[in-house]
């Protein structure tokens, strides 16, 4: 268990609409990173916050939003939705924003676009 | 910019047989740091371990261990004895350690399969 909870753990839901991940980081970290996992894209970088602060931004849509709360959890909008936005979505968080910090990664949400 | 290669895509051993997953990096920074993670068949990420890029020594972990060869650019994976609870798929990540932005980059991951 590496601390990290996302949820929910699957999301099944139909194109053009809306949907909200949740991340809660360990105990204690500050900075949470969102990473999608795609079979043609791999494991890409998203967003990442660090103490309820953008950062640093990857390949992300403008049809997707994240914020960090006070309490330091992190919500991932995505909204109209397309088949292509099916994929696994993780949370990850680490301790504070650096590079030589090891990522731990909550169990991912998987979204599916019907 | 980074990038991490994983040229292995699939690799099928018997159980006991021991197995190396290459990794090869390219990035223009002096300091970055290097992982290793296993999404084991149940999806979750685990991470396996981080590498500074000025400390070479290689690391043994139980019946894992790393090398790192900054002259090659490779941070290679070696399990030893495997066992079918090693298959999984293994990801190579590299992060940069300037500016503000810690991302990981993945490589394309390498599937293990442990055959009893």
């Amino acid at each position: 268990d590496s601390g990290v909870t996302q949820t929910p753990k699957h999301l099944i839901t139909a194109t053009g609409q809306r949907v909200t991940l949740r991340c809660s980081p360990r105990s204690g970290d500050l900075s949470v990173y969102w990473y999608q996992q795609s079979l043609d894209q791999g494991l890409q970088f998203l967003i990442q916050y660090y103490n309820g602060e953008e950062r640093a931004k990857g390949n992300i849509l403008e049809r997707f939003s994240a914020q960090q709360f006070p309490d330091l959890h992190s919500e991932l909008n995505l909204s109209s939705l397309e088949l292509g936005d099916s994929a696994l979505y993780f949370c990850a968080s680490s301790v504070g924003g650096a590079g030589n910090q090891p990522q731990h990664f909550g169990d991912g949400t998987r979204l599916s676009i019907l | 910019a980074q990038k991490v290669t994983q040229a292995q895509t699939e690799i099928s051993v018997v159980e006991k047989e021991d197995v190396t997953l290459d990794c090869v990096y390219e990035t223009r920074d002096t300091t970055y740091y290097l992982f290793w993670y296993k999404q084991p068949p149940s999806g979750e990420l685990v991470f396996l371990i981080r590498r500074n890029s000025f400390d070479e020594q290689n690391e043994i972990s139980g019946r894992y261990s790393w090398n790192f060869q900054k002259s090659t650019s490779s941070f290679n994976f070696t399990i030893t004895a495997s066992q079918v609870v090693d298959s999984a798929v293994y990801f190579c990540a590299l992060s940069e350690s300037t500016g503000a932005n810690s991302k990981l980059t993945f490589g394309k991951g390498i599937t293990l399969s442990v055959r009893p």
